[in-house]
């Protein structure tokens, strides 16, 4: 089964790092780029944070990195903030199924 | 002003069909990658389908739950995608968003519109 599997929930006081994981299979993170996404309010347009792995987009700050190894990814957020109280999705593209994959998204809460 | 406008939410019995669509200012949604993602409500993201750019062929992909039901198209007179969505079902409800490039750095997401499916 082709999914993106992601902890429901992680949590750190300000100033902490934090990381979060995104487990896929050889169709999709094994073989594809992995996308990090965060969404601040539900029903608002989630921003991209990281993309083919570990590139920032413009604007984004370099508390936030991404790296992979083999079927796996991650997401860490260094220097925690309040701000960056949110949820957090990983995608990747899968070849099994000729579409993108999102992960079911992990709400970071700090403390 | 580079944006997207989506319309045509609104709320439909099971079985019935609604258009979405999604006005593009300031680009031309035939030299991108579009696509589809909805979230219903209190739950996560969900990629539904993409259009490739116009001149790679506009090859389509669509996720499984929406494959045969739901159908990505572009007007290109009038800068606008769509999504025609078929014998919906309680489960489509969500809010869609309609996005360019996603995943790339000239991603560019609109407001969301709220599709609901009751009886």
């Amino acid at each position: 089964q082709s999914v993106l599997t992601q902890p429901p929930s992680a949590s750190g006081t300000p100033g902490q790092r934090v990381t979060i994981s995104c487990s896929g299979s050889i169709t999709n993170v094994g073989t594809d780029n992995v996308y990090w996404y965060q969404q601040q309010l539900p029903g608002t347009a989630p921003k991209l944070l990281i993309y083919n792995d570990n590139q920032r987009p413009s604007g984004v700050p370099d508390r936030f990195s991404g790296s992979k190894s083999g079927t796996s990814a991650s997401l860490a957020i260094s220097g925690l903030r309040s701000e960056d109280e949110a949820d957090y999705y990983c995608a990747a593209w899968d070849s099994g199924l000729s579409g993108y994959l999102f992960g079911a998204g992990t709400k970071v809460t700090v403390l | 002003e580079v944006r997207l406008v989506e319309s045509g939410g609104g709320s439909v019995q099971p079985g019935g069909s609604l258009r979405l669509s999604c006005e593009a200012s300031g680009f031309s949604v035939s030299t991108y990658w579009m696509h589809w993602v909805r979230q219903a409500p209190g739950k996560g993201l969900v990629w539904v389908s993409r259009i490739n750019p116009e001149a790679e062929g506009s090859k389509t992909n669509y996720a499984t739950s929406v494959d045969g039901r739901f159908i990505i198209s572009r007007d290109i007179a009038k800068n606008t995608l769509y999504l025609h969505m078929n014998s919906l079902r309680v489960e489509d409800t969500a809010t869609y968003y309609c996005i360019r490039d996603m995943v790339g750095v000239r991603e560019l997401w609109g407001q969301g519109i709220l599709v609901t499916v009751s009886s």
